[in-house]
């Protein structure tokens, strides 16, 4: 069981907007604006989409926006594309004396 | 621009060890942090351990504690991951990462295969 809740699978058509959410506690996602998603294409390594919460790396297309509200953080997806199918992963510096960072399940995204 | 290399794809025998490398270019390598973070088959992303190479200090997951081992050599830009006791769960591609100080992970290597089969 991972530490951080995300949905196992989500989906879209070509156009829309899309959600995905990543519930945490305190320890993490709720006591920090440290929450980055990845994006993870078959085969390849993550590659970071978001980071802090709501910020996005040189060359990320604005397409994707984060945001958070107490212990949830969320990615958002607009106007879909069919490359934006891939796994998201949702991750939180964690006040845990036993980890660092924490990730979350995994969510599939589908472009229908 | 970074790029993190990782060597190249292990099998092993349940009860033995792997070593990973992960060698950095393009950046300041001690300026980060590097962790490792390994991938199940079909499964999520799961932390094992970091290492600040400034510093060579190094901390793990629970989990891990006791069988995985990092390490950095600054001299080369390279960091390692060990990892000893393989059991099958323990097949997974394995990866480096570079991680800014909110630990975000801006830089992946490639992944490293590691196979555990009698």
């Amino acid at each position: 069981q991972s530490a951080l809740t995300q949905p196992a699978s989500v989906s879209g058509s070509p156009g829309q907007s899309i959600t995905i959410s990543c519930t945490g506690t305190s320890s993490d996602v709720g006591g920090y604006n440290y929450v980055s998603w990845y994006q993870q294409h078959p085969g390849k390594a993550p590659k970071l989409m978001i980071y802090d919460v709501s910020n996005r790396p040189s060359g990320v297309s604005n397409r994707f926006s984060g945001s958070k509200s107490g212990n949830t953080a969320s990615l958002t997806i607009s106007g879909l594309q069919a490359e934006d199918e891939a796994d998201y992963y949702c991750s939180s510096y964690t006040s845990s004396s036993t980890l660092y960072v924490v990730f979350g399940g995994g969510t599939k995204l589908t472009v229908l | 621009q970074v790029q993190l290399v990782q060597s190249g794809a292990e099998v092993k025998k349940p009860g033995s060890s792997v070593k990973v490398s992960c060698k950095a270019s393009g950046g300041t390598f001690s300026s980060y942090t590097i962790s490792w973070v390994r991938q199940a088959p079909g499964q999520g992303l799961e932390w094992m351990g970091r290492i600040i190479p400034i510093l060579g200090i190094a901390n793990y997951a629970q989990k891990f504690q006791g069988r995985v081992t990092i390490t950095a050599d600054k001299s080369t830009s390279t960091a390692y991951m060990e990892l000893s006791s393989l059991r099958s769960e323990d097949t997974a591609v394995y990866y480096c990462a570079r991680a800014d100080p909110t630990a975000n992970f801006d830089y992946w290597g490639q992944g490293t295969l590691v196979t555990v089969s009698s």
